[in-house]
C-alpha cells in the first residue's frame, strides 16, 4: 500500500463548479495534513493544512479530514480557469518526521 | 521570516560527471530538510531527509547522496550521474509536524 494515495485525474470540472479532490494515507499515527497546489514548472505552493477531524474552510477552498476513515478531502468552490493545476497531497509521518505526498490531481477547470 | 535558497534553477549535465546542488534555509533555526524529485507529470519523490545536523535518512537507494554539514544547509550530490537521475529536484524545510516551504526547485538534465 502506498503511503499516500491520490486519483491521478485529469479532472475536469466547468467553471464556476465545485472541484472534489480525494486523497488516503496508510499511518494512523499521522497528524498533520497538507493540501498543495503546484503549476506547470513551478514548487508546490501550499493552500491548506488540517489537524483536526472535520472541515476547514479557508476562502473557496475547504479542506475535510476522517482520521478513522484515513482520508483528506479538498473542495474547490467556484472553480476559476486559474485553478487549473496539479493538485498534491501530503501527510507528516510524526514516526519519522517526514512528509510524503501522493502522486497528484491534474484539475483542469473548462470554461 | 524564512527563506530557503536553492541552487542552480537549471543545470545540463553530461551522463558520469557529478553533480552538487546546494540549499540553504534563513530565519529558523534546526529546520527538517527535505530533498525531493518529480519526474515529468508525476508527484513528489522523497529521496533523503534529516531533522539535525549530520542526520541523514534514506528513503530510496539510488546514486545520490546527501549531507547537512551545518544546521540550515542541505546537500545533494552524486559522483557519477545517471540518465535516469534526470528531474525537477525540490529541496524544502518544515517544522516539525508543519508544512513543507519549498525552494524554487533546480530542473536537472542529463544528456
Amino acid at each position: 500500500q502506498k503511503e499516500v494515495e491520490q486519483n491521478s485525474g485529469p479532472l475536469s470540472v466547468p467553471e464556476g463548479a465545485i472541484a472534489s479532490l480525494n486523497c488516503t494515507y496508510s499511518d494512523r499515527g499521522s497528524q498533520s495534513f497538507f493540501w498543495y497546489r503546484q503549476y506547470s514548472g513551478k514548487s508546490p505552493e501550499l493552500i491548506m493544512f488540517i489537524y483536526s477531524n472535520g472541515d476547514k474552510e479557508d476562502g473557496r477552498f475547504t479542506a475535510q479530514l476522517n482520521k478513522a476513515s484515513q482520508y483528506v478531502s479538498l473542495l474547490i468552490r467556484d472553480s476559476q480557469p486559474s485553478d487549473s493545476a496539479t493538485y498534491l497531497c501530503a501527510v507528516y509521518y510524526s514516526s519519522a518526521s517526514k512528509i510524503i505526498f501522493g502522486s497528484g490531481t491534474r484539475l483542469s477547470i473548462r470554461p | 521570516s524564512q527563506t530557503i535558497h536553492q541552487w542552480p534553477a537549471t543545470l545540463v549535465q553530461p551522463v558520469g560527471s557529478p553533480l552538487s546542488l546546494e540549499c540553504t534555509v534563513e530565519g529558523t533555526s534546526n529546520p527538517n530538510l527535505y530533498w525531493y524529485r518529480q519526474a515529468a507529470g508525476r508527484g513528489l519523490q522523497l529521496l533523503f531527509y534529516s531533522v539535525g545536523i549530520g542526520q541523514i535518512s534514506s528513503e530510496v537507494p539510488q546514486n545520490l547522496s546527501a549531507s547537512r554539514p551545518q544546521d540550515r544547509q542541505f546537500i545533494l550530490s552524486s559522483k557519477k550521474l545517471l540518465l535516469s537521475d534526470s528531474g525537477f529536484y525540490l529541496c524544502a524545510w518544515s517544522g516539525d509536524g508543519t508544512e513543507a516551504f519549498f525552494g524554487q526547485g533546480t530542473r536537472l538534465t542529463v544528456v
